[in-house]
């Protein structure tokens, strides 16, 4: 199975700060990378797909990038409703598995 | 409107057997794999199982895999999974999705709980 490590495990940012979360595959899963957003209670909200493809009616703040091994999803300038759980997920091959998710928290 | 609508979560016994449905409408069902994504009361998120457009192939991860069964009837656009042998470590909200290997769309999850 392809293990997805996510770094950092939690941050404390402010509006307007940038913020960058890393997810490291442990084998090339090509750009089989997507990235999700998860408010509490809610359902995860697909962000980018293809490691780069920004989803329909996604702010453009968000953005990532990456291949092979190593992936990076950057929010510009966080904004207030930005604040929740980001997890990555690979799509490269069965089982699929998702990185153990990134708090996003107010300082 | 695509919409995923999941049913059949309870209270459990450890060894009990449940079965979860989901109901979609609002696309084509059968010409998307069907997927079953799964979270622990504050844990991260857990691919369960994927059932192809025909119910041909299955695929489980490796928690449930002996324990579970998943399959899909596209007359009633809907998929299934048949929950055996329950643990305490079972105990989630069960998400149903749309596709295979991203997903856009989710269902709002129903809740099982595994305890005595």
């Amino acid at each position: 199975d392809i293990q997805m490590t996510q770094s950092p495990s939690s941050l404390s940012a402010s509006v307007g700060d940038r913020v960058t979360i890393t997810c490291r595959a442990s084998q090339s899963i090509s750009s089989y990378l997507n990235w999700y957003q998860q408010k509490p209670g809610k359902a995860p909200r697909l962000l980018i797909s293809a490691a780069s493809n920004l989803q329909g009616g996604v702010p453009s703040r968000f953005s990532g990038s990456g291949s092979g091994t190593d992936f990076t999803l950057t929010i510009s300038s966080l904004q207030p409703e930005d604040f929740a759980t980001y997890y990555c997920q690979q799509g490269y091959s069965t089982p699929r598995t998702f990185g153990q998710g990134t708090k996003v928290e107010i300082k | 409107e695509v919409q995923l609508v999941e049913s059949g979560g309870d209270l459990v016994q450890p060894g009990g057997s449940l079965r979860l449905s989901c109901a979609a409408s609002g696309f084509t069902f059968t010409t998307y794999w069907m997927t079953w994504v799964r979270q622990a009361p504050g844990e991260g998120l857990e691919w369960v199982a994927n059932v192809k457009q025909d119910g041909t192939e299955k695929n489980y991860g490796d928690s449930v895999k002996g324990r579970f069964s998943i399959s899909r009837d596209n007359a009633k656009n809907s998929v299934y999974l048949q929950m055996n042998n329950l643990r305490a470590e079972d105990t989630a909200v069960y998400y149903c999705v749309r596709g295979t290997a991203s997903w856009t769309f989710w269902g709002q999850g129903t809740l099982v709980t595994v305890s005595s």
